[in-house]
């Protein structure tokens, strides 16, 4: 299986900073990764798709880039509704695999 | 409104059989393959099984292989997880979840439940 490695696996940062997380596959995963938000006690939702396209109803501070084998997830200006655990997850194998999540905290 | 109800977790003792159902609405659900995620408690996501949209392609995680068994229903919009010889391992909340492209089964997921919990205990 291909494995997803994330980091950090913690961030603290205020409102406003830039933040950045990044993904790394143990294989080239070419552009298939997706990444996805979720807070406590709820579904996960699709921020990014095919590495860098932004889905639908998802605010412009979040971007995406990266192919082959080295990923990030970029929010411009971290905002207070921003906090929560964010997950990659690569779909070019059968076998589809997430990483094991970031969690953002707002200082 | 786009929307999938998963249903049909329960405690169920280890050895023991359980079926997940997912009810889904708002879309042309036999366009769309369809996958299962779960995720033990304070764990992180962890991908399950996908159908094609035609039900003629499943893929699975290993660990569930020979055990866990995805099928859909195009006539009644439903997806289902068969899940047997049930093992502590496998207590999690389980999510129901739809692939953005229609056709596509290698895909991100954009259309989730709100899940259904599994407990495998004696």
């Amino acid at each position: 299986d291909i494995q997803m490695t994330q980091s950090p696996s913690t961030l603290s940062a205020s409102v406003g900073d830039r933040v950045t997380i990044t993904c790394r596959a143990s294989q080239s995963i070419s552009g298939w990764l997706a990444w996805y938000q979720q807070k406590p006690g709820k579904a996960p939702k699709l921020l990014i798709k095919e590495a860098s396209s932004l889905a639908s109803g998802v605010p412009s501070r979040f971007s995406g880039s990266g192919s082959g084998t080295e990923f990030t997830l970029t929010i411009s200006s971290l905002q207070p509704d921003d906090s929560a655990t964010y997950y990659c997850q690569q779909y070019n194998s059968d076998s589809r695999t997430f990483g094991q999540g970031t969690k953002v905290e707002i200082k | 409104q786009m929307q999938v109800v998963e249903s049909g977790g329960g405690v169920v003792q280890p050895g023991r059989s359980l079926r997940l159902s997912c009810a889904a609405s708002g879309f042309t659900f036999r366009r769309y393959g369809m996958h299962w995620v779960r995720q033990a408690p304070g764990k992180g996501l962890e991908w399950v099984a996908v159908v094609s949209y035609d039900g003629n392609k499943t893929y699975y995680r290993d660990s569930v292989k020979g055990r866990f068994t995805i099928s859909r229903d195009n006539s009644r919009n439903t997806l289902y997880l068969q899940m047997n010889s049930l093992r502590p391992e496998d207590t999690a909340v389980y999510y129901c979840a739809r692939s953005v492209h229609e056709e596509w089964s290698f895909d991100a997921l954009d259309i989730w439940g709100q899940g259904t919990m599994v407990t495998v205990s004696s």
